[in-house]
């Protein structure tokens, strides 16, 4: 069935280094979304790409959906300890449905 | 103030015992779903329903049961036969049926083998 890669699965950074977190999949998305998932809390949504190309900012957050629609990525610039958690990514499993299928997720540690 | 309840926050669940997680919401929302989260893991879906008295299985629906018997409740049946059922249970939901519907969580329940 259609999988969601995600890398990496572990990120460890020093605060204000930059952090990015890669979805792939090997068939054509519809959208994308990100959800960011606090320690001990519950999945958040973030933000939907839905155009091929399309780069979408929250404030030190950056994120882009590739030209062929099938990856996307997430970059924060000068990373804090707010930062912390597990960025997942998601996409529905095809092109007329509502149920996604969640990437595995990118745990972010920040040291201050 | 909108949003989505789950509860217990924890539960334990003895051998051989059917134990119901409960997800409510006040969004209006049609559709709603299950997810089990295993530590370090991403979500997996239980079940989803699309519409009241309406629901179908996802990935993993073995050992679970659900209902939709009204459109904020979408209850979660955990039975005996699920054999490990230690995890992090999540309910969610979304406006509708379409594709581009981002999906709001609950607080979650963490179950327990006793």
């Amino acid at each position: 069935g259609q999988q969601v890669m995600q890398i990496p699965q572990y990120q460890h950074v020093q605060e204000g280094e930059d952090f990015t977190t890669y979805c792939n999949s090997s068939t054509t998305l519809s959208n994308i979304q990100w959800y960011k998932q606090r320690p001990g809390g519950h999945p958040v949504f973030l933000i939907q790409l839905v155009k091929s190309g399309e780069v979408k900012k929250q404030k030190r957050l950056t994120f882009q959906f590739g030209e062929a629609k099938k990856n996307s990525s997430l970059h924060i610039t000068a990373t804090q300890t707010t930062d912390v958690g597990t960025y997942f990514c998601a996409a529905p499993r095809s092109y007329n449905t509502d149920k996604l299928i969640f990437g595995t997720g990118t745990r972010l540690q920040v040291f201050p | 103030d909108g949003g989505i309840t789950q509860s217990p926050k924890y539960l334990f669940r003895k051998e051989g015992q059917n134990v119901t997680l409960s997800c409510e919401q006040n969004l209006n929302h049609d559709a709603m779903y299950w997810y089990r989260q295993d530590p370090g893991q991403g979500l997996r879906l239980i079940y989803y329903s699309q519409i009241v008295n309406d629901f179908q299985k996802g990935d993993i629906a073995e050992g679970y049961s659900v209902s939709r018997e009204k459109k904020e409740s979408f209850p979660l049946t955990v039975t005996s036969a699920q054999k490990n059922p230690t995890a992090f249970y999540l309910c969610a939901s979304s406006r509708d049926r379409a594709s581009n519907q981002p999906q709001h969580f609950g607080d979650g329940t963490r179950l327990s083998i006793l």
